[in-house]
């Protein structure tokens, strides 16, 4: 089966560093682009950015430039989502995403499979 | 890069049609082939309906046919059926290794 399993929910204080995962299984996980897409309780889609797990090639939105950090393990088929000090605001559903996109291009036509997402949640 | 404007909310009877809209700038949805519908149900990951402004994915049926004129796409849902009930996203690409999503739009079955 073609999938995505993310990481298990997570809760943290503020301050403190995260990890999450997301494995990909079912097809050849180095030839697809993964994107992280954040939902805030209650709110619509962000796009975070997106990382190629060949090279960890990542490129992030400008909104989340600086406040995440993508990598990527082809060996494990996984990629990551990491924190260095959670603040409050991100409590959000964090979804990974496999994306069509044009090779030469770089232009993302749409998410064809979708993980279950990780909730995590910063609180003191 | 601003989110895409979509009514925050739509609904209609069994069998009646709706139409969703998605309004973007000359930047994404007014330069972009790739114009993508989703719906999402609570507690679930989205699902796609529609990709490249106008083509299904298999196992979606025709009842939901995607449209788009300048910088406004739309979602047009025929035959509406009680478990069309849930948040429809539209998602834009903006530019290289971008995308940008709508805000939603929640649909109601009466």
């Amino acid at each position: 089966e073609v999938q995505l399993v993310q990481s298990g929910a997570g809760v943290k204080e503020p301050g403190e560093s995260l990890k999450i995962s997301c494995k990909g299984s079912g097809y050849s996980f180095i030839s697809y682009w993964i994107g992280w897409v954040r939902q805030m309780p209650g709110k619509g889609l962000e796009w975070m950015g997106m990382i190629h797990p060949i090279d960890s090639d990542a490129r992030y939105s400008p909104s989340f430039q600086g406040q995440v950090t993508m990598s990527a393990d082809n060996s494990i088929s996984t990629v990551y989502l990491h924190w260095s000090s959670l603040k409050a605001s991100d409590s959000a559903m964090y979804y990974c995403a496999r994306l069509d996109v044009g090779v030469s291009t770089g232009t993302i036509d749409y998410v064809d499979l979708w993980g279950q997402g990780t909730l995590v949640t910063v609180s003191s | 890069q601003s989110a895409l404007t979509q009514p925050r909310s739509v609904s209609g009877s069994p069998g009646q049609s709706v139409t969703i809209s998605c309004t973007g700038t000359s930047s994404d949805v007014g330069a972009s082939d790739y114009v993508s519908w989703y719906k999402q149900v609570p507690g679930r990951a989205p699902q796609l309906l529609i990709h490249d402004v106008t083509r299904r994915p298999s196992g979606v049926p025709d009842r939901f046919a995607g449209s788009k004129s300048g910088n406004t796409a739309s979602l047009a849902i025929s035959g509406l059926q009680t478990d069309d009930e849930g948040d429809y996203y539209c998602c834009s690409s903006a530019g290289s290794f971008a995308l940008v999503f709508g805000g939603g739009t929640k649909l109601t079955v009466l």
